[in-house]
């Protein structure tokens, strides 16, 4: 069964530019959750989605978004990129999210703003 | 906010050792407890979940405990070898409508061979 993936793996932007980071969950899973890791920070949360449906948000500003599709990829958006958004953003699927399901985690995108 | 402690922040140990490290959570709804690995170049990768207190479980040499009432979970390694260095992560869940797991920082560990 393929694993979790994530595209693109390694990105550099500039300051004020846009970004769409993207997530395909193993198949079956229906649960997408997005994260961000920063040195320091640890693991945070930034949204998850089950059937299309955004369902919980982390504490981050609206600059950063995210959709759902029909066939439970998923795409995470963030707007007016900052020198502070870069950091490892990472997905993960689960079958149901949260509760007592494990959540599959894919290989990261690596954002580097300038 | 949920407050997740993990302690200690970082460990080396040698190759042989027995070691163990805590999370410390909001014992009020309470309803998951999930541990990683996270090695590093690596994904995070799911150790145990964990929902009753008393709970134990195991894999191989990894074990962890839960007590939920107290709102702590251990997790052991017996006779680490080296390539049980990575960063140990615990997340809780408070189940219910609350479809996020908040992570605590880690514990990194290093086995030294």
């Amino acid at each position: 069964k393929a694993g979790v993936t994530q595209t693109p793996r390694y990105l550099i932007k500039t300051r004020g530019q846009q970004v769409t980071l993207s997530c395909s969950p193993i198949s079956g899973h229906r649960s997408v959750s997005w994260y961000q890791q920063t040195p320091g920070q640890g693991l945070q949360f930034l949204f998850e989605y089950f059937s299309e449906t955004q369902r919980n948000k982390g504490n981050f500003p609206g600059r950063f978004s995210g959709r759902q599709f029909s066939n439970s990829r998923s795409e995470m958006n963030v707007s007016t990129l900052e020198l502070g958004d870069s950091a490892l953003y990472l997905c993960a699927s689960s079958l149901v999210m949260g509760q007592d399901y494990e959540q599959y985690f894919g290989p990261g995108t690596r954002l580097t703003v300038t | 906010i949920l407050n997740v402690e993990q302690s200690p922040q970082s460990l080396h140990v040698q190759e042989g050792d027995s070691t163990n490290f805590t999370c410390s959570f909001p014992s009020s709804n309470f309803y998951a407890l999930h541990w990683y690995r996270w090695e590093t170049a690596k994904s995070p990768e799911a150790l145990f979940v964990m929902t009753l207190n008393g709970d134990e479980k195991k894999k191989g040499r990894i074990s962890a405990t839960l007590n939920t009432k107290e709102g702590y979970s251990y997790l052991y390694i017996k006779g680490s070898q080296p390539e049980d260095s990575a960063t140990y992560l615990c997340a809780p869940n408070s189940g219910g409508s609350n479809y996020k797991l908040t992570f605590g920082k880690g514990t990194l560990l290093t086995v030294n061979p």
